[in-house]
C-alpha cells in the first residue's frame, strides 16, 4: 500500500521563476493539503483540495496555487519565486470528514538563488 | 486564531530514561484535536499520538503518552524507555474540526537522545 508519493524531492529554482510540485495521495484517500516548512519551523498550512475544488486555504499570496485531479493527485504551482520561498512543501492526504488522520509524503526541498 | 507554542527548542535524553516535551495553545473552541507528530531527518512526519479534547482519558501508545490539561491548555508528550530512534523534531499540532482539517503546528523541539 503506497503512501503520499511526492515529487521531486529537491528542486533548485531563481527568482523570479515558476515552480510545480507534484502529489499522489495515499491509496483510498480523497483529501489533500500542502504546507510550506520553513528551515528551523513548523510547517504552515497553504490550502487543501477536495473534489477537485480549493476548499480551504492558509495565509499565503495568490502566487501560490494548487490543482486536483480527478485520480486525487495534486499540484502546488508558486510563481514569481522569492527568496522565501525556500522551504519544505509537504503534501498531506486524508479522507474527506474531520477528525481524519493525515498522513504525510517526503516533502519537496525548494531553494531558489 | 488557534496557536500553538512548543517552548523547548532542544531536549536530550539519555537512552532508555524517560523525557517529557511541552506544548501550549491557546483557542476559544470547545471541540478540537491534538497531535504530537516526529519529523526526523529523513523529513517524513510521522502521527505519534492523538488526543481529543472531549475526552478526560489521556492518550496512550506504546512508549508515548501524553498528559492532557484542558484548562490549562496543556498538552505534553511524555517519552518512555528513550531508544535512539526516538531523536527526533517532535511537532505539537491543533485541529479545530469546525474549521476544516487543517493542522497549526508549534515551531517544534529536536529531541536528542543519547548512548
Amino acid at each position: 500500500d503506497a503512501g503520499v508519493t511526492q515529487s521531486p524531492t529537491h528542486l533548485i529554482k531563481t527568482r523570479g521563476q515558476q515552480v510545480t510540485l507534484r502529489c499522489s495521495p495515499k491509496s483510498g484517500h480523497d483529501t489533500v493539503s500542502w504546507y510550506q516548512q520553513a528551515l528551523g519551523q513548523g510547517p504552515q498550512f497553504i490550502f487543501q483540495y477536495y473534489e477537485e475544488e480549493e476548499r480551504q486555504r492558509g495565509n499565503f499570496p495568490d502566487r501560490f496555487s494548487g490543482h486536483q485531479f480527478p485520480n486525487y493527485s495534486s499540484e502546488l504551482n508558486v510563481n514569481a519565486l522569492l527568496l522565501g520561498d525556500s522551504a519544505l512543501y509537504l503534501c498531506a492526504s486524508s479522507l474527506e470528514g474531520n477528525n481524519q488522520p493525515q498522513h504525510f509524503g517526503d516533502g519537496t526541498r525548494l531553494s531558489i538563488l | 486564531a488557534q496557536t500553538v507554542t512548543q517552548s523547548q527548542p532542544e531536549m536530550s535524553v539519555q537512552e532508555a530514561e524517560t523525557v517529557t516535551l511541552s506544548c501550549t495553545y491557546d483557542t476559544s473552541e470547545n471541540n478540537y484535536y491534538l497531535f504530537w507528530y516526529k519529523q526526523p531527518p529523513s523529513r517524513q512526519m510521522i502521527l505519534v499520538i492523538r488526543q481529543e479534547a472531549y475526552k478526560q482519558q489521556n492518550a496512550t501508545e506504546n512508549r508515548f503518552s501524553v498528559n492532557f490539561q484542558k484548562a490549562a491548555k496543556s498538552f505534553s508528550l511524555k517519552i518512555s524507555d528513550s531508544q535512539l530512534g526516538d531523536t527526533a523534531m517532535y511537532f505539537c499540532a491543533f485541529m479545530n474540526p469546525g474549521r476544516g482539517n487543517k493542522l497549526v503546528f508549534g515551531a517544534g523541539t529536536i529531541l536528542r537522545v543519547k548512548s
